[in-house]
């Protein structure tokens, strides 16, 4: 069955430490995207990329970095820059032929 | 800009009971699509729903159901004899344009206790 995998599924990092989510789909998907939950505010997106070596910034880019180098992947790096980096991420991926989007199980991240 | 509002923080409900889920949305665009999704406590989101803008059809699908008036900009959701496996983080959420980027509502927790 195709889908997302993102892994790992509880991240702890150490203060002033980056650190990389994956993700992965074997969906053929063309685009993948990256969006952040916090308690009772919902999915924001963070970045997120229509085609490979190609992404552009959401609606809460500071303090992260993505990369598309191939179509199945689309890592997101939490840097020291971002100040309030405890959350749950999720990834996901759509088809260029309609607005469906398929999630993967998610990253907690905890900053300890 | 586009926009989703869930009024209804927290919902609960006693197992057979029905139960609704508001949503409200905002958008310039012509062409739009709505979703809602499921959140359990697992954590990730399963799509129940996709509704195009031109499509007003109200749907039935088991015990979920979804009432979709532009006039009201309004896409709610019912759950007709809940149980206790409904209990989750319901989001609806909104998509237009290029890109397919989800716009999410700040989600409604539903529990339904036996």
């Amino acid at each position: 069955d195709g889908g997302i995998t993102q892994s790992p599924k509880y991240l702890f990092r150490k203060e002033g430490q980056n650190v990389t989510l994956s993700c992965e789909q074997n969906l053929n998907h063309d685009a993948m995207y990256w969006y952040r939950q916090d308690p009772g505010q919902g999915l924001r997106l963070i970045y997120y990329s229509q085609i490979v070596n190609d992404f552009q910034k959401g609606d809460i880019a500071e303090g992260y970095s993505v990369s598309r180098e191939k179509k199945e992947s689309f890592p997101l790096t939490v840097t020291s820059a971002q100040k309030n980096p405890t959350a749950f991420y999720l990834c996901a991926s759509s088809s260029g032929q309609g607005p469906w989007n398929k999630f993967g199980q998610g990253t907690r991240l905890t900053v300890v | 800009a586009q926009k989703v509002t869930q009024a209804q923080t927290e919902i609960s409900v006693v197992e057979k009971e029905d139960v609704t889920l508001d949503c409200v949305y905002e958008t310039r665009d012509t062409t739009y699509y709505l979703f809602w999704y499921k959140q359990p406590p697992s954590g990730e989101l399963v799509f129940l729903i996709r509704r195009n803008s031109f499509d007003e059809q109200n749907e039935i699908s088991g015990r979920y159901s979804w009432n979709f008036q532009k006039s009201t900009s309004s896409f709610n959701f019912t759950i007709t004899a809940s149980q206790v496996v409904d209990s989750a983080v319901y989001f609806c959420a909104l998509s237009g344009g290029y890109g397919n980027k989800l716009v999410f509502g700040a989600g409604t927790i539903l529990r339904v206790k036996s």
